[in-house]
């Protein structure tokens, strides 16, 4: 079974930037996550989809930051425009339903300059 | 909101030795997951517990969900210099639709 991708692995932008980032979750999961994981730090969650539907979004910056899951499978993260605390590692995980064991993806290192 | 503490923040030890990591709440869970997550890698899976007194082992691995369902632990036996990497507690809370918490994580190292 493929695990959940994401693209790119790494992205270095200047700041005022805008950048994106995809993750396509394992087949079948309803539930996908976005975390910020700034270095030397646990993970923080940004939003969690429920199918296409937001279930908590109540961590995401929302003046510069954006998430979109359209058909209920890949989903998009996009930050504009980025400032240097955003140099993170942004994961996206999935889940068979809400309280099931979520499973991650390599995740999308991002430096901002 | 919810927040886990977790304990200690590293930890450096020989080849062979048992480890154990744990992580506490004031808050009431669901459910408690152990994930492993090595450089420039997304957090593995290790352990799944979802019921209170649940102790469950994988390998050298055992976790055990605690009575009070506010804190867990994670042992490793025997460490191996594979074991090396950041171990990290999550959690579920009570409603639906909680969020998946993380702690700050125990970095291990083994020496040889």
């Amino acid at each position: 079974e493929a695990g959940v991708a994401q693209s790119p692995r790494y992205k270095i932008i200047e700041k005022r930037q805008s950048v994106a980032f995809w993750c396509n979750p394992i087949s079948g999961h309803a539930t996908l996550y976005w975390y910020q994981q700034i270095l030397g730090q646990g993970p923080k969650l940004l939003i969690q989809f429920q199918n296409n539907g937001v279930v908590d979004d109540s961590q995401l910056p929302k003046d510069r930051f954006s998430a979109e899951r359209l058909k209920g499978v890949d989903s998009t993260l996009k930050i504009q425009p980025a400032k240097l605390e955003d140099s993170a590692v942004y994961l996206c995980a999935s889940s068979f339903g809400q309280g099931a064991e979520a499973f991650f993806g390599q995740g999308t290192r991002l430096t901002v300059v | 909101g919810q927040q886990l503490n977790q304990s200690p923040q590293s930890m450096f030890i020989q080849e062979g030795e048992d480890v154990s990591m744990n992580c506490t709440s004031s808050s009431i869970f669901n459910t408690w997951l152990w994930y492993k997550q090595d450089p420039g890698e997304g957090p593995v899976l290790l352990i799944a517990l979802y019921k209170a007194g649940e102790l469950t082992s994988n390998g050298r691995l055992t976790a055990q969900f605690g009575i009070t369902r506010k804190d867990s632990f994670l042992n490793i036996s025997a460490s191996i210099p594979s074991d090396v990497g950041i171990y990290f507690c999550a959690s579920l809370g009570e409603t639906s639709g909680s969020r998946l918490t993380f702690g700050e994580g125990t970095q291990l190292t083994v020496n040889p």
